[in-house]
């Protein structure tokens, strides 16, 4: 079954740092980018970044630029997405979602989720 | 950054009827790199429409989305009761990738 599966939910501190993961199965996971986007409470859908996974090659979102660092290991078909120095807007659900086309990002299959709470 | 203006913020419809939601964008998207999403509560979010009218796989056909440019419509021909949900517009054109603020589709 092609699928991403996300870890479960976090609660964290402020300064504190995050990693999320998302497993792929079902595809052949170097042929697919992974992207990353978040989306804060009753808020809509923000992207955090890319990162095409057969040459680890990545692109951040300016505002994130610095704290935010996206991973793959390939002999577990898993991404990763670490964000540090957490403040209390970073409080979201975080998805994991496939690229399926390098020069057109948009996502074909995406993540449940994973609710990151940042509260002291 | 190009900015993603969707409308209705709400719209109120019943079973049966069509559904026309907008997406205008603050500059144009060349090569009509635009996308439309699908969310619903505690599910994966679903590609709907890429390339601004080309139907992404196991899409029902009345589903369709139309535009270029500035303005891109997302059209549900008949709606069906699992139809309720958050659509989201995106553009891929240029980076940052953004995503309009959404439209609830909500039962009347």
């Amino acid at each position: 079954q092609v699928q991403l599966v996300q870890s479960g939910a976090e609660v964290k501190k402020p300064g504190a740092s995050v990693k999320v993961s998302c497993k792929a199965s079902g595809y052949t996971f170097n042929s697919y980018g992974i992207s990353w986007v978040r989306q804060a409470p009753g808020q809509g859908l923000e992207w955090m970044g890319w990162i095409r996974v057969h040459n680890g090659n990545t692109n951040y979102a300016q505002k994130l630029q610095g704290r935010v660092t996206l991973t793959t290991d390939t002999s577990t078909s898993t991404a990763y997405m670490e964000l540090r120095s957490l403040i209390s807007d970073d409080t979201a659900v975080y998805y994991c979602a496939r690229i399926p086309n390098w020069g057109e990002e948009y996502f074909d299959l995406w993540g449940r989720g994973t609710l990151v709470t940042v509260s002291s | 950054e190009i900015v993603l203006t969707q409308s209705p913020g709400t719209l109120s419809l019943s079973p049966g009827e069509r559904a026309t939601l907008s997406c205008r964008a603050s500059q144009s998207i060349s090569s009509s790199y635009l996308a439309w999403y699908q969310q619903k509560p505690g599910q994966a979010s679903r590609l709907l429409i890429y390339g601004a009218s080309s139907r992404a796989t196991g899409i029902p056909d009345r589903f369709s989305g139309s535009g270029s440019g500035t303005d891109f419509t997302l059209t549900i021909s008949r709606l069906e009761p699992e139809d309720f949900a958050v659509y989201y517009c995106q553009q891929y054109v240029s980076s940052p990738i953004t995503f309009g603020q959404g439209t609830r589709l909500e039962i009347k």
